[in-house]
């Protein structure tokens, strides 16, 4: 079984429409990231969680909102979908090692999101 | 602030051929430095890794140098395969994120 799940994996809605992403882990990682990717522009980072009690902005927050409902699970909310909010969605985890300056993230396989 | 800049593609190579995938970046102090890929339908894996400068990364036959002097974390394979085609990342670490580089398609004929 996969250690980042994400559901939906494609999704097709309309503009003006309320949509969730959602995001669950068994890797047992207090830190998850939601990612946007576009053709061109690489990721990007939307929001991130280092434990349950902590929700943090990152570079392009605007039009969206997130909920830590536990620790394995982390979604991505989209109030009143845009057009321009059509993407490929990423979650990702990851974990305060003794190493931290080592860690890396691991990925879920994403969730294709249209807005027509 | 922090950045990374890699080589824009698509890069399309013949089955057995050189790569190089060029990655500079900007960052105060001394970041961590990646490389992810991502595989057709897939999200992006953990390819190779560098923490410090002079350090090697190696992976399925990529490697990368952490070069200080040239803030450089180049690419490198020496016979690539088919199964190479993919989408590579090149990534910093500094402090609690990771700032991504645009990303290198690359295309590997047969």
């Amino acid at each position: 079984d996969a250690d980042v799940t994400q559901t939906p994996r494609n999704r097709i809605t309309k503009t003006g429409k309320r949509i969730m992403l959602e995001c669950s882990q068994t890797k047992g990682h207090d830190r998850m990231y939601w990612y946007r990717q576009d053709p061109g522009l690489g990721l990007r980072l939307i929001y991130y969680s280092f434990d349950v009690k902590d929700i943090n902005k990152g570079e392009i927050s605007d039009g969206y909102s997130v909920s830590r409902q536990a620790q394995a699970k982390f979604s991505l909310s989209l109030e009143s979908a845009i057009p321009n909010q059509t993407a490929l969605y990423f979650c990702a985890t990851s974990d305060l090692g003794l190493a931290a300056r080592e860690d890396e993230q691991f990925f879920g396989p994403g969730t294709r999101l249209t807005v027509l | 602030g922090n950045s990374v800049t890699q080589m824009e593609g698509p890069v399309t190579l013949s089955e057995e051929a050189f790569l190089t995938i060029n990655c500079t970046y900007t960052a105060t102090g001394y970041p961590s430095l990646f490389w992810y890929v991502q595989y057709p339908g897939e999200g992006l894996q953990l390819l190779l890794k560098a923490t410090k400068a002079d350090d090697k990364g190696s992976n399925k036959g990529f490697e990368a140098t952490y070069r200080k002097e040239t803030t450089s974390f180049h690419l490198e394979k020496g016979s690539v395969q088919v199964s190479d085609s993919a989408v590579y990342f090149c990534a910093l670490k500094k402090g609690d994120k990771i700032i991504f580089g645009k990303g290198t398609r690359l295309h590997i004929l047969p």
